[in-house]
């Protein structure tokens, strides 16, 4: 399984655009790149997920560049419900059964 | 009911205890995963049932954890001979298949498990 890396933390304010970038360089060709957020005392929950390019839903996009050993998850306009953890995963067809976490990035919102 | 259900919500119990920790996956989901999670790190990897069989316990810590799903829906994470060192947050999750490359993994709020 693709190894993930990606900021301990990240401060922003209101309003602002928060971009999150995670590192898998040895991402296989099968693979899948997953974001799941988290608030606390809750379980994860899925925000989006690509295998290449750019993926876009009501609530993020995703920016995976052609050589996929990274990808970015862009939140527009945060807001300070958006205050969370965040967690890039990587996950292959053939063991895409298994969530591999990470310890993920807390994102900070400040009025 | 709409999501995954984890009961009880919060468990004490002495150590040395039995415990069982319930989770009622969502309606049709095939795929049910158990995790758990210490305060501050991401959830870690316990076990993956696909209908009734598990077809990875490979992140069960040893031989005091074991997990069954008898009808394919509900799962029950059962902790044997419980130490401090279990104490974290027990997380449920089901999906229509497999949830690495395909849809989504639907969590449950999680049963937060103390041994004092």
């Amino acid at each position: 399984l693709a190894k993930t890396t990606q900021p301990i933390s990240m401060d922003s304010y209101e309003g602002q655009e928060v971009n999150i970038t995670c590192s898998h360089n040895n991402i296989a060709t099968n693979d899948y790149i997953t974001w799941y957020q988290q608030f606390p005392s809750q379980g994860p929950r899925f925000i989006i997920q690509g295998y290449k390019t750019k993926v876009t839903n009501e609530v993020a996009s995703l920016f995976i560049p052609a050589d996929r050993k990274s990808s970015t998850l862009s939140l527009p306009r945060v807001s300070l419900s958006d205050t969370a953890v965040y967690y890039c995963l990587v996950g292959s067809m053939d063991s895409s059964y298994k969530l591999i976490f990470g310890s993920g990035t807390r994102l900070l919102v400040r009025p | 009911g709409a999501g995954v259900s984890q009961t009880p919500s919060n468990k004490v119990t002495e150590k040395g205890k039995y415990v069982e920790l319930r989770c009622d996956p969502i309606s049709g989901h095939t795929a049910l995963y158990w995790y758990r999670q210490s305060l501050g790190q991401g959830p870690e990897f316990l076990i993956y049932f696909q209908g009734t069989g598990a077809a990875d316990d490979s992140g069960l810590p040893n031989d005091r954890f074991f997990a069954v799903r008898p009808e394919g829906s509900v799962s029950t994470l059962k902790i044997q001979r419980t130490e401090r060192g279990d104490s974290a947050v027990y997380l449920c999750a089901s999906s229509l298949g497999g949830a690495g490359a395909r849809g989504e993994a639907f969590f449950g709020q999680g049963t937060r498990l103390t041994v004092v």
